[in-house]
Formats: structure tokens, sequence, C-alpha cells
């Protein structure tokens, strides 16, 4: 089972990122987010598709439907810039833990 | 609060094996299972492998099920992951993480792991 996100997203101080996470029919799939800055270790910010970790802004929102699960964050800010990582957990493959590629996210 | 604490950084030579320790606080150790993942420079996160602390019993992906063991001391809340056959590819950070449902909802801060000659 394979995740395709974008390897970049751009985007200015204010306005909204859309990180996409694409795969056959991962509307029917709990989706998890992560954000992972260097040095640092990874933190989920979305898990279950839309539900936010305490601690986590009402900035990160998320949605999944179809083909495609989106991660947005609104008001970006300079310390949102980060590689984030889509999740699922797929019981009937080999490898059941699947992440996407990742995204970068760069802040203009 | 939920803390993973991993060992440090090591250096080692191509063919040996290295192994890397997490040490858990802040709950039940054999309430959760805890799972590796690593990160090369440049490359994304990939899971290695898994063990569940009450059974005893592990999994692991293919690509490391040959080279990768996981154990466990519950005495010490610790859990480890041995990787043997080094190469240069296996170069990168290892995290351990703590299953929770299908996510991983808590992380170790990261082991990185130099494979050189």
């Amino acid at each position: 089972y394979v995740l395709t996100q974008p390897p970049s997203v751009s985007v200015a101080p204010g306005e909204t990122a859309k990180i996409t996470c694409g795969a056959n029919n991962i509307g029917t799939k709990g989706v998890h987010w992560y954000q992972h800055k260097p040095g640092q270790a990874p933190v989920v910010v979305i898990f279950y598709i839309s539900d936010r970790p305490s601690g986590i802004p009402e900035r990160f929102s998320g949605s999944n439907s179809g083909n495609t699960a989106t991660l947005t964050i609104s008001s970006v800010e300079a310390g949102d810039e980060a590689d984030y990582f889509c999740q699922v957990w797929d019981r009937s493959a080999d490898n059941p833990w699947v992440f996407g590629g990742g995204t970068k996210l760069t802040v203009l | 609060q939920v803390q993973l604490v991993q060992s440090g950084a090591e250096v080692k030579k191509p063919g040996v094996s290295v192994k890397v320790s997490c040490k858990i606080s802040g709950y039940i150790f054999i309430n959760y299972e805890i799972h590796w993942v690593r990160r090369a420079a440049g490359q994304g996160l990939e899971w290695m492998g898994g063990m569940n602390p009450a059974r005893g019993n592990t999994v692991a992906t293919q690509k490391f099920q040959d080279r990768v063991t996981l154990t466990q001391d519950t005495s010490m809340s610790t859990a480890y992951m041995e990787l043997s056959s080094l190469t240069s590819e296996d170069t990168a950070v290892y995290y351990c993480a703590r299953k929770g449902g299908t996510l991983f909802d808590f992380w170790g801060q990261g082991s990185l792991v130099m494979v050189s000659s």
C-alpha cells in the first residue's frame, strides 16, 4: 500500500498550506499526520483523520475522502516549517505500518 | 508524563551490529507495544518492526526480518533494537515509538547510527 505525497509545498506566512496524501481508497482508512523537524522527534499533529492532540494549534486540521487525505495548516507561521508525513495502518499488508514519502513545508 | 529516552549516537564499522535502547517512563511498560522507525538523511520515515511487551512476540518488515532483533527488559522498562550486518545504507537516525491504536503517539528523541569504515 503506497502513500503518495508531494515532495514540497511552499507558502508565505499567514497563508494556508495544504499537504495531500494519495492512495487507493484511503478514504476508508484512519490517517495520521506527523510533523518532523531536524534534530527532533516526530510529533503527531493530526490523528484518525481530523483529531488534534492536546497542544497542537487549531490551525492544524485534516480531512480524508476518496483517494486523498489532506492536512491543512491555516495562518502558517515560520515555526511550522518541517517535514510532514502521513501514515496509515494496513492490516492486509506485509508491512502494515505505512508512511508517505514526506512533504517539506517551506515558509517563504 | 510519557517519555521515551534512547541511547546515544554510535559509530560502527560495516559488518558489525549495533544495539539501541529505549527506556520508557510515565506509563506501564507492558501495556503498549514499542516499535522502531528509522530515517536516513534525505529519506522518509521507515518502519522496521515492533514488540508486544506483554506477550513478548515481535513483528518486523521483510526488509529487516533477517537482521533485526527486538528484545526487552521489563524490570528496566526498556526496549532494545539490535541491527546486524551493518552497511553504509544503515546510517540513519533510529527512533523508538509507542504504539497507540494505529499510530505512534509518543517517540524517543532518536539515536544516530553512523556506519563508516
